[in-house]
């Protein structure tokens, strides 16, 4: 079973802390996502990684930024949390399957709060 | 930008009433995907459609694709009180990404 791993599942830090949020992936998956999702707003993907030391912002990347030194593993970096930045972070990987399914498996997510 | 939108945003249904989720792209997609969240739970992928006009069914559930690839839908037959959750489409936009549609909540009543 593919195993996509996620530091905290809750997570309380103050408005202008610096905060890194973990993900690590165990089945060798080339692709690696960061969403966050809110109340009707679906999820939103903020960046994302399709090889070790590569990443692309995705539709929502402003007062983030991201780092993948290894494959199995994709970090997202708040480097100055704000009250709006309060939401349910979710990791995900996939295969690069062009032409095939390329399923997502998800994180168990990290619900952040910004006081 | 491209988005997707995903009708309604809720549905309660009773126990045994059918369900339909309707997702519309704003750009033609390459591909499309549904995923459903159980209450606290994540995104689990359910199934992927390629082919215009493309129609598959699991179970209770059918998938279809529509002809201009710009729109798909997800129909529950009889619902049990297990299709609890959030449904969420999301299309292919770009060679790695996806865009996920706003999520269609199905509560269903005993």
């Amino acid at each position: 079973d593919v195993k996509v791993t996620q530091s905290s599942r809750y997570l309380v830090k103050r408005t202008g802390e610096k905060v890194f949020l973990e993900c690590v992936q165990d089945m060798d998956h080339e692709n690696m996502f960061w969403y966050r999702q809110d109340p009707g707003l679906g999820l939103r993907l903020i960046y994302f990684s399709y090889d070790v030391k590569m990443k692309e912002k995705g539709d929502i990347p402003e007062g983030y930024s991201v780092s993948r030194e290894k494959k199995e593993r994709f970090s997202l970096i708040l480097e100055s949390a704000s009250t709006n930045q309060t939401s349910m972070y979710l990791c995900a990987s996939s295969h690069l399957a062009l032409g095939l399914t390329d399923t997502q498996y998800f994180g168990p997510g990290t619900r952040l709060t910004v006081l | 930008g491209q988005q997707v939108m995903q009708i309604p945003q809720y549905q309660h249904v009773q126990e045994g009433e059918d369900f339909t989720t309707y997702c519309n792209s704003s750009t033609t997609l390459s591909n499309i995907q549904w995923y459903k969240q159980r209450p606290g739970g994540h995104p689990v992928f359910l199934i992927q459609l390629v082919k215009s006009g493309e129609v598959k069914k699991q179970k209770r559930l059918t998938f279809q694709f529509g002809e201009a690839k710009k729109n798909s839908s997800l129909h529950i037959t009889a619902t049990q009180t297990t299709d609890v959750g959030t449904y969420f489409c999301a299309g292919r936009a770009g060679t790695y990404k996806y865009i996920f549609g706003t999520g269609t909540r199905l509560k269903v009543l005993a």
